[in-house]
């Protein structure tokens, strides 16, 4: 148990929604980031937040919107959802948002946009 | 454009002998490297790292070698036991900027130890 908490576990919905995945980072991590594990790819890094702030995006679609609120859990938004949205949603944290801090994480949310 | 090339997508070992994983990179920025290893249906789990400083890090049964010149490098695992068939992942950062903690990951190797 990487201390890293992801939910829902599962999602299943239709294109056009909106859903909500949400993460609660280790006990004194300040970092969290949000990657995609598509069937055909590997890991892929959305965004990064430090403390409440935005610190880092990667590929991240302008429907996919990300935050990390005082108590420095986090959410990420997916609208408008289309059937290539589906994939594996993972979570991780770090103590700092350096690039020399391992980084830890959840067990993921399955998203299925039928 | 895949800046880090895990060009193995499986390995079959038998327990007791020697896993190595290979991973190469195109980007000369990177300067920190990680290994993962994923079972299914639960997130990767931190495995060991290395600087750019380094050629070789060693915790336990697992050592990470780099070779910056080659821009590739390589986990040992010694011996290898069935417990450690799952997916493997490296994974690398460059320092700073606009990437900050960003970790760019290969495309995973399995692994599997036959008893």
């Amino acid at each position: 148990d990487s201390g890293v908490t992801q939910t829902p576990k599962h999602l299943i919905t239709a294109t056009g929604q909106r859903v909500t995945l949400r993460c609660s980072p280790r006990s004194g991590d300040l970092s969290v980031y949000w990657y995609q594990q598509s069937l055909d790819q590997g890991l892929q890094f959305l965004i990064q937040y430090y403390n409440g702030e935005e610190r880092a995006k990667g590929n991240i679609l302008e429907r996919f919107s990300a935050q990390q609120f005082p108590d420095l859990h986090s959410e990420l938004n997916l609208s408008s959802l289309e059937l290539g949205d589906s994939a594996l949603y993972f979570c991780a944290s770090s103590v700092a948002g350096t690039s020399w801090n391992e980084q830890f994480f959840g067990p993921g949310t399955r998203l299925t946009v039928l | 454009d895949q800046q880090v090339k895990q060009n193995s997508p499986s390995l079959s070992v038998q327990e007791g002998r020697i896993s190595i994983l290979n991973c190469d990179y195109t980007n000369s920025m990177f300067d920190y490297f990680l290994w993962y290893k994923k079972y299914p249906a639960e997130g990767p789990t931190f495995l060991i790292s290395i600087s750019s400083i380094k050629d070789k890090n060693e915790d336990g049964r697992f050592t990470v070698f780099l070779n910056k010149s080659a821009k590739h490098l390589s986990l040992h695992i010694v011996p290898s036991q069935p417990g450690d068939s799952a997916v493997y992942f490296c994974a690398a950062s460059v320092p700073g900027g606009t990437s900050y903690g960003k970790l760019t990951f290969g495309q995973g190797t399995i692994l599997t130890v036959h008893p």
